[in-house]
């Protein structure tokens, strides 16, 4: 069974363009939920997506958004960016139903640098 | 989710035990206790999970005390390969479609050596 897979790996952008990333969960498994990791921030949670719709919200700015499609993959946004943006991008997705019983599972991630 | 709190780093000799401890003591009865590690520039790779018995799988063993309010995930003969953070996570238990997410806090970062 294949993991969470992420695309891409790694990339560059310069600041005040945006960026897209793109995840595909685990077959079966309709929440998929982004993640930002720096050094200075650690892991923070983004948002959460379960049947195409936003269903939990981090702290971020709104020049981060995300969609999911019906087939449950998912894509994240992040428009004029800042060096600050700078980060790996981690994707994680679980079968969604209740929380505490059903592992999330994560991607290898999206390195993203902004120059 | 309960905060949890764990050592900033640890050390193990190669071939012996690694017991990683991990304080909750404000856990609630219906939250999972997660343990996820990261090896460097990858993502956190799932472990083991717990509400309120032992429980242990071909990666690790994860001890939970009876009150609940601490844990101790043991690698039982580690490997340099297990050098990496790790983090110990408690998850709320809500029926339905409540969400899912995580709160990663610093985490213990084990050097095996050799």
């Amino acid at each position: 069974k294949a993991g969470v897979t992420q695309t891409p790996r790694y990339l560059i952008k310069t600041r005040g363009q945006q960026v897209t990333l793109s995840c595909s969960p685990i077959s079966g498994h309709r929440s998929v939920s982004w993640y930002q990791q720096t050094p200075g921030q650690g892991l923070q949670f983004l948002f959460e997506y379960f049947s195409e719709t936003q269903r939990n919200k981090g702290n971020f700015p709104g020049r981060f958004s995300g969609r999911q499609f019906s087939n449950s993959r998912s894509e994240m946004n992040v428009s004029t960016l800042e060096l600050g943006d700078s980060a790996l991008y981690l994707c994680a997705s679980s079968l969604g139903r209740g929380t505490g019983r059903n592992t999330i599972y994560f991607g290898e991630g999206s390195w993203l640098t902004v120059v | 989710d309960a905060k949890t709190t764990q050592p900033t780093s640890m050390d193990c000799a190669e071939g012996r035990a690694a017991n990683l401890p991990c304080n909750h003591s404000t856990i609630s009865g219906n939250e999972y206790v997660y343990w996820y590690r990261q090896i460097h520039s990858q993502g956190p790779q799932y472990i083991i999970h717990g509400l309120k018995n032992n429980e242990t799988n071909e990666m690790a063993s994860l001890i939970i005390t009876e009150d609940r309010k601490s844990s101790t995930l043991i690698l039982p003969h580690a490997t340099l390969r297990d050098t990496a953070v790790y983090y110990c996570i408690v998850r709320v238990e809500i029926p339905g479609n409540a969400g899912n997410m995580l709160t990663f806090g610093g985490g213990t970062r084990l050097m095996v050596k050799p």
